[in-house]
């Protein structure tokens, strides 16, 4: 049964930092490009950041880049997202999720909950 | 940067009716969509992909279709569990992933 299992939210003060796990079992992690998808309270579905299955390749939504940075370790099962300079409007569920190669995300996590305020 | 718009926001249809909703892409993404539902405090669920084909284990009253801009998710009979948010997404421009901003289906 494929799981991902989020992990490391929290309340931080604007400007720190945080980084979220995301544990993966199931399936064969490493050959899977792996997302990280945010959601407002009360909104919709933001894509934040993917990286394919090596590692070698990432992109990000504008709003994060150059403050958030995804990594993972195939080793461990184990997909990051380290977020700095962190502002209220990171405020959000974050989710990891499977990709279908290059497409849809066919499984997801339960979301872990990062709070930014002062 | 392709933008996803649903239409209509909220949706209020009886169990058992049918429910059609919409998503338009502001540029042809081919037939790189993705529908997904989400229930109140869960995760979002992958309903369709490439348009009109069901993900695993989803059931047959469960029907996408479109390509190009114009795109359908369409629940023949709704059950009781139907009643959610769902989203498209488009994948085409990846590694840019758009959403849609959500029909809420909700019970008439």
């Amino acid at each position: 049964e494929v799981q991902l299992v989020e992990s490391g939210g929290g309340l931080v003060q604007p400007g720190g930092s945080l980084r979220l796990s995301c544990a993966a079992s199931g399936f064969t992690f490493s050959t899977y490009w792996m997302h990280w998808v945010r959601q407002a309270p009360g909104k919709g579905l933001v894509w934040v950041s993917r990286i394919n299955s090596d590692g070698s390749s990432t992109s990000y939504a504008d709003s994060v880049e150059g403050r958030f940075t995804i990594s993972r370790d195939n080793a461990k099962n184990t997909l990051y997202l380290q977020m700095n300079s962190l502002r209220a409007e990171d405020t959000a569920v974050y989710y990891c999720a499977r990709g279908k190669g290059a497409g849809a995300f066919d499984y997801w996590g339960q979301g872990t909950l990062v709070t930014v305020s002062s | 940067e392709i933008v996803m718009t649903q239409s209509p926001a909220t949706l209020s249809v009886s169990p058992g009716e049918r429910a059609t909703l919409s998503c338009r892409a502001s540029q042809s993404v081919s037939s790189n969509l993705a529908w997904y539902q989400q229930k109140h405090g869960q995760a979002p669920r992958l309903l369709i992909y490439g348009a009109s084909t069901r993900a695993t284990g989803i059931p047959a009253r469960f029907s996408g279709s479109g390509s190009g801009t114009e795109f359908t998710l369409t629940i023949s009979s709704l059950q009781s569990e139907d009643f959610a948010v769902y989203y498209c997404q488009q994948y085409n421009n990846w590694p840019m992933y758009t959403f849609g901003q959500g029909t809420k289906l909700e019970i008439k």
